[in-house]
């Protein structure tokens, strides 16, 4: 059971918005380390998303942006298309438990 | 560009080791901290160790402190993963993936760059 908790899964049409919560703690988010998010296909490398809550990489559609609020993160994703089916990672790091992950979201385009 | 490839992975009896390595290019690797990060398959990531720049200094999970050493090469840009004592629980994808940081009220860090990683099943 990851210290950073995901929903395992969400859904949308193409078009619509999605959101993806990443929920810590006072050792981690909450204690002011940033979050960060990667996307990541089966069999492919991990691909940075957002870093520093929500900062985009050069490359990273507008249709993805970050959020963070007390103990809390969430990912967002506005206008889902096909290829934005994948699972998809919050990232920080806690005082105790150094790096961690949450444990995964996976996001099934319908 | 930034490239990362592991190898080094492989079928292994529970109590033996492996040695993995990750062959950096793209960049110069002796200015990054580097990690490994893990992910069973089917599951989600799970990190697993980190280096800094120098090799000077190193961190772990509690679950494979004592079994595994990280250790880097800066002559030859590799990066490396000891693996002794390796149970079937250590079974998973094995990724290097590069740290970059900014200055927030401390330093922060996240992955940038990551390999594709290289498959370590322990059996018998």
């Amino acid at each position: 059971q990851s210290v950073l908790t995901q929903p395992p899964s969400v859904s949308g049409a193409p078009g619509q918005r999605v959101t993806i919560s990443c929920t810590g703690s006072n050792s981690n988010i909450g204690a002011g380390y940033d979050v960060h998010w990667y996307q990541h296909l089966p069999g492919t490398a991990p691909q940075l998303l957002i870093y520093g809550n929500i900062n985009r990489p050069s490359g990273v559609p507008d249709r993805f942006s970050g959020s963070k609020s007390g103990t809390s993160a969430s990912l967002a994703i506005t206008g889902l298309q096909a290829e934005d089916e994948a699972d998809y990672y919050c990232q920080s790091y806690d005082s105790k438990l150094s790096w961690m992950f949450g444990g995964g979201t996976k996001v099934t385009v319908l | 560009e930034v490239q990362l490839v592991e190898s080094g992975g492989g079928l292994v009896q529970p109590g033996g080791s492996l040695r993995l390595s990750c062959a950096a290019s793209g960049f110069t690797f002796s200015s990054y901290w580097m990690h490994w990060v893990r992910q069973v398959p089917g599951k989600g990531l799970v990190w697993v160790s980190r280096i800094n720049s120098d090799g000077s200094t190193t961190t772990y999970a509690d679950s494979v402190k004592g079994r595994f050493t990280i250790s880097r090469d800066n002559a030859k840009d590799t990066l490396y993963l000891q693996m002794n004592s390796l149970r079937a629980e250590d079974t998973a994808v094995y990724s290097c993936a590069r740290a970059s940081y900014y200055d927030s009220g401390g330093y922060q860090y996240y992955f940038d760059s990551w390999g594709q990683g290289t498959l370590v099943t322990v059996s018998s």
